[in-house]
């Protein structure tokens, strides 16, 4: 079975700082992982994904995410964030093999401070 | 861009009546999913359903629970006596035909509201 924990349900940055969400994930196979975003009242995003290419994954709106084996980890930065970042923010995964069942976080909720 | 569309979106309805949820997924995808977030709560995976059938399901699925695809293009989720406890978002979600894990694409999401 895969799960993934994200540390921290609330982060608060300031604008321009960096941003930095973490996601560990526990997986008896090699994994398939994925960032949403979820925007106050609308549904979930797609930010990025790892589908075991590039170790280093770029997404939309300038965010990134390194997949880390050693670490089972699958962190999500920003170098600068900025206001419009607002929001809550879910890693997930799924094995391959399945039918695609994504598991997700509990979520991280950013807030960006003026 | 394509885009998966859900209605309606935000429904209320009593104990006990049944409820349907509607989807269109993205065209070419033919995997199709139905995930439900309870306010403040995981996202939670409920079916997945290719081939015209049920691939997987949860625990929460359970025989109040059934999805259909009438014809090409929509995908529903029934919920034949709803209970109080049903409240929550409800997200349809399709991802890409085999051969690679692309992610699934999901909407904005059904509010049902259970009085």
């Amino acid at each position: 079975a895969q799960s993934v924990t994200q540390l921290g349900s609330h982060v608060s940055v300031s604008e321009g700082a960096l941003v930095l969400l973490r996601c560990n994930y526990s997986s008896s196979v090699p994994p398939y992982l994925f960032w949403y975003v979820q925007y106050p009242n609308q549904g979930l995003q797609l930010l990025l994904k790892y589908t075991s290419a590039a170790t280093l994954v770029k997404g939309i709106n300038g965010f990134e995410a390194e997949f880390k084996k050693s670490e089972t980890s699958f962190h999500l930065t920003k170098p600068s964030a900025h206001m419009s970042d607002a929001a809550e923010y879910f890693c997930a995964v799924t094995l391959s093999g399945s039918a695609r069942q994504l598991t997700f976080g509990s979520g991280t909720q950013l807030t960006v401070l003026p | 861009e394509p885009e998966v569309t859900q209605t309606p979106s935000h429904q209320v309805t009593q104990m006990g009546q049944e409820v349907i949820l509607r989807c269109v997924p993205i065209s070419n995808h033919l995997y199709f999913y139905w995930y439900r977030q309870i306010l403040g709560q995981k996202v939670e995976f409920l079916v997945s359903f290719y081939n015209n059938e049920i691939s997987e399901k949860s625990e929460i699925f359970d025989d109040q629970f059934s999805v259909e695809r009438p014809d090409g293009s929509n995908f529903t989720l029934k919920i034949r006596s709803t209970k109080l406890e049903d409240s929550a978002m409800y997200f349809c979600a399709s991802s890409e035909a085999l051969g690679g894990v692309d992610g699934a694409f999901f909407g904005q999401g059904t509010r049902l509201t259970v009085v």
